[in-house]
């Protein structure tokens, strides 16, 4: 198993809808929760983080841990065109010195 | 800061050839991190470093793969033979101690091992 399960997608949205990306983990000891988005042909680049659990929100973007279920959640609302690109969940805890461990990263497609 | 940067972005050679990856990361980021993506494998870790020292390499496939960092600014990734299962994107990153939440990665070099 995996430790951080994400899948792949494609996900295929019109513009303006509300967009549910998600992953799993199993390792408990996991203290840090991104979010990376990844254009086409270009590095990752971090769009939201959260420490432990909760919620955390930015613009059209929501973040939600849940620990208990080992469950995290990226919300999109209002998605646009400019939004279609690969995310992927990352993960990092004090194990293993904060090394931070992907998932696969689903394909969003926005389409106008 | 012009973020990280990764030399060549593409890079086509024959089996059995030497490559060399560069990176240069972001002034003041103590940690840098090799990545390698594929398709089927989504982003591996292959090693990292704190301060110049290579901390764990246990994601480098095989001994075929070397990474070096001889100073705070530069760093090389080199596959001596190359094979045609390296073809790959290979990211490298970096970021502050501190910073446990997140790396800047640079653009990539696509590799293709033909």
């Amino acid at each position: 198993q995996k430790e951080v399960e994400q899948d792949p997608g494609p996900l295929s949205v019109p513009e303006g809808a509300i967009v549910s990306l998600n992953c799993t983990y199993s390792n408990s000891a996991f203290q840090y929760f991104m979010w990376y988005r990844q254009y086409s042909r270009k590095g990752p680049e971090l769009l939201m983080y959260t420490y432990s659990s909760g919620n955390k929100e930015d613009g059209r973007f929501t973040a939600q841990v849940d620990k208990s279920s080992k469950y995290i959640s990226l919300f999109i609302r209002d998605s646009q065109p400019s939004d279609s690109a690969t995310y992927l969940c990352a993960m990092s805890g004090p194990t293993g010195g904060f090394k931070t461990i992907f998932g696969a990263g689903t394909r969003l497609f926005v389409k106008a | 800061d012009a973020g990280v940067i990764q030399s060549p972005r593409h890079e086509v050679t024959e089996m059995g050839q030497e490559v060399t990856l560069r990176c240069k990361p972001i002034s003041g980021h103590d940690y840098l991190f090799w990545y390698r993506q594929t398709m089927m494998r989504g982003l591996e870790l292959l090693i990292y470093f704190n301060n110049n020292v290579p901390i764990d390499d246990s994601g480098m496939p095989e001994d075929r793969f070397s990474a070096k960092m001889p100073n705070a600014s530069f760093s090389t990734l080199k596959i001596q033979p190359s094979e045609p299962r390296d073809s790959a994107v290979y990211f490298c990153a970096s970021r502050r101690t501190g910073d446990n939440y997140g790396y800047t990665f640079g653009s990539g070099t696509r590799l293709t091992v033909v």
